[in-house]
């Protein structure tokens, strides 16, 4: 266990659906970010919120949301999306800043669009 | 732009052999880099991470060295086994404090 924790673990959900990824993380951190993992890309980084303020979007569509009500939860709200995005979505959280900015990552959610 | 690049895309050795993974990225002004582990449809599980200003990092069988300059690392791992079969990422953290760049990983098989 590495302290985050997302729900669910597998999603399956068609384009019409609206869906929320979660994130919850025990270790104190203030930092949290959702990446995406698609097959031979490397993770690229969609959100990271600061002390529940977005500081980053990385050009990510609209059909992607992200909410941060607190520095321990994080959620990824989806609505009409498409194939394309079926990828695992991948949680992590660190200190803001500092010497030990170490980010530890959840087991993902897999998600398929169909 | 930072660009990670990781060298070989996959490996397969003889259980107990050591081997290295290379890690190279293209901007040397980084806070500092990461090396991940993955298992098959599971999440990353943090190995080492080097600070710009230090050179290396040791945990157990592992080592990460860091050349800043030349814009390079490797994770050295001794006497390898078939447990450490997994996918081997590494990450840097630059060009504004939450930027973290991955590369797409090293895919290691160690043979029983």
């Amino acid at each position: 266990e590495t302290g985050v924790t997302q729900t669910p673990r597998h999603l399956v959900m068609g384009m019409t659906n609206k869906k929320s990824l979660k994130c919850e993380q025990h270790l104190g951190h203030n930092a949290m970010y959702w990446y995406k993992q698609s097959a031979k890309k490397p993770l690229e980084l969609m959100f990271v919120y600061n002390f529940k303020e977005q500081t980053e979007n990385n050009s990510v569509p609209s059909r992607f949301s992200p909410e941060c009500p607190n520095s321990s939860h994080l959620f990824l709200h989806l609505h009409t999306l498409q194939p394309e995005d079926s990828a695992l979505y991948l949680c992590a959280s660190s200190q803001v800043e500092g010497m030990n900015t170490e980010a530890f990552f959840g087991q993902g959610t897999r998600l398929t669009v169909v | 732009k930072q660009e990670v690049t990781q060298i070989p895309a996959a490996l397969s050795v003889p259980e107990g052999e050591n081997l290295v993974l290379n890690c190279s990225f293209t901007d040397s002004a980084i806070y500092n880099l990461q090396w991940f582990r993955q298992d098959p449809g599971k999440g990353l599980t943090s190995l080492l991470l080097i600070q710009s200003s230090q050179r290396e990092q040791t945990s157990g069988r592992l080592n990460a060295s860091l050349d800043k300059s030349s814009g390079r690392s490797t994770l050295y791992i001794a006497a390898s086994q078939p447990g450490d079969s997994a996918t081997y990422l590494c990450a840097v953290r630059s060009g504004g404090y939450q930027k973290v760049t991955f590369g797409i990983g090293t895919k290691l098989q160690v043979i029983p």
